[in-house]
């Protein structure tokens, strides 16, 4: 099994660019997470799936808009790309009710 | 008050020693506790989890929870060089499904 994976590893985005992040997982994980991280503020939640067709805010999803067609696939979209969402964007998936989350390498994205 | 809170650090060690890290968190019926390691540049890695007062040990690692002090912690014992990392502590919030809250993360450095 490949885990999580996340495309692009890099990106370097213009203001006012769009972009969507990629993540699969193949461990038929009903639950997944985008998560951001900033230096010194810890992991934010932006959205999270419970499964195909269902999606609901974290705690930062302002600027992101998110789907979930199938249980492998959520990928992330960024509007209009501002400088404050300069950040390292990682997935993660869980099964329900075990709560223990694991996480894709992670997109580093700049936006300048 | 956050909701998870943990020491920045860094936390110095020597090689061989027991390194121990700590963690308070606010919601007091919490019951899910889970320890991330997360190497420079890398995405976090799940090493422990524990959902009951006490000790779990997995190899050279110890995570202990005393949810009436509403404090988890970890020990490294036999500290390697190879274990220096930030390590973040997570939270399963009641009512919050399976979403994890993090703390900033203590970063351990073991010195040779």
């Amino acid at each position: 099994n490949a885990g999580v994976t996340q495309t692009p590893k890099f990106h370097i985005l213009k203001i006012g660019q769009s972009m969507t992040l990629q993540c699969t997982q193949d461990m038929n994980h009903n639950y997944m997470y985008w998560y951001r991280q900033d230096p010194g503020m810890g992991l934010k939640l932006i959205y999270y799936s419970v499964g195909a067709g269902i999606t609901d805010k974290g705690e930062v999803p302002n600027g992101y808009n998110v789907s979930r067609s199938t249980t492998e696939d959520f990928p992330l979209r960024l509007e209009l790309a501002a400088p404050s969402q300069t950040s390292v964007y990682f997935c993660a998936s869980s099964y329900p009710a075990h709560y223990e989350q694991y996480f894709g390498p992670g997109t580093r994205l700049t936006v300048t | 008050q956050k909701e998870v809170e943990q020491n920045s650090g860094p936390l110095s060690v020597p090689e061989g020693a027991i390194a121990s890290l700590n963690c308070t968190y606010s919601d007091r019926v919490s019951q899910s506790f889970f320890w991330y390691r997360q190497y420079s540049g890398k995405s976090p890695e799940l090493i422990m989890s524990i959902y009951s007062n006490g000790d779990k040990e997995d190899g050279r690692f110890t995570a202990q929870l005393n949810k009436a002090s509403q404090y988890v912690s970890l020990l490294i014992r036999d500290s390697q060089p190879s274990d220096s990392a930030t390590y973040l502590c997570a939270v399963n919030p009641t009512g919050t499904a399976s979403k994890l809250t993090f703390g900033t993360g203590t970063r351990l450095q073991v010195m040779l």
